[in-house]
């Protein structure tokens, strides 16, 4: 079954504890990407990658890290977060920027 | 960048009603317009898109228009029903330069249909 999958689901931390969330697609997508969705404010990009290797900053990359080193797998790392990280956590994939994206199921992470 | 703006952020409608929420956007060179739908608690999901070459694409109840001139494009739903109600966001990626492959969102909009 064609999917996007992300770990964990939920998550509860403490300001400063590195954390990765993970985000995998059994598509052979080569554009990738993560979102953050706040109440009010839409879906804001974070990072996205047009393919291996390759990563770029979205509208709201501060505190983030992501890498591409297999084309199926793309983590957002927090390696410090803080409170106003907490934020229901989207990853995409697509065949291209310009085609229907993706979505995983979501990742809610609370930091406390 | 792109910036994308949409209107209105709340709508409500009556069962049966029509439903429409417009999306503008910046960048004049932007050639893909889709909208996406998120039920309460679940992922979004496209629903339909439109490509610059056309100006209207149609999907049983639901179409998309695209002005290029104004740089606006819509999403209409006809005879909307309760399992319409969910938010709505319209989306436009960076045309070119150093930021393509950014892709914007709008900010949503809720729709809620009354029985």
């Amino acid at each position: 079954e064609a999917q996007v999958t992300q770990n964990p689901r939920y998550l509860i931390t403490v300001t400063g504890k590195k954390l990765t969330v993970t985000c995998s697609q059994n598509m052979n997508h080569e554009y990738m990407s993560w979102y953050r969705q706040d109440p009010g404010l839409g879906l804001r990009q974070i990072y996205y990658s047009m393919n291996v290797e390759v990563t770029d900053k979205g509208d709201v990359p501060e505190g983030y890290k992501v890498s591409r080193k297999e084309k199926r797998n793309f983590p957002l790392i927090l390696e410090s977060p803080s409170p106003n990280q907490t934020s229901l956590y989207f990853c995409a994939s697509s065949l291209e920027v310009t085609g229907t994206q993706y979505f995983g199921p979501g990742t809610r992470l609370t930091v406390l | 960048g792109e910036n994308v703006e949409q209107h209105p952020s709340t709508l409500s409608v009556q069962e049966g009603d029509s439903a429409v929420i417009k999306c503008t956007y910046s960048d004049s060179a932007s050639n893909y317009f889709p909208w996406y739908k998120q039920e309460l608690g679940k992922r979004p999901q496209l629903i339909i898109d439109i490509r610059s070459n056309v100006g209207e694409k149609k999907d049983q109840r639901i179409a998309v228009t695209l002005n290029k001139t104004a740089k606006h494009f819509s999403l209409h739903i006809t005879e909307t029903q309760p399992e319409d109600s969910a938010v709505y966001f319209c989306a436009s990626p960076d045309a070119g330069g150093t930021s393509y492959g950014k892709l914007t969102f709008g900010q949503g909009t809720i729709l809620t249909v009354h029985p």
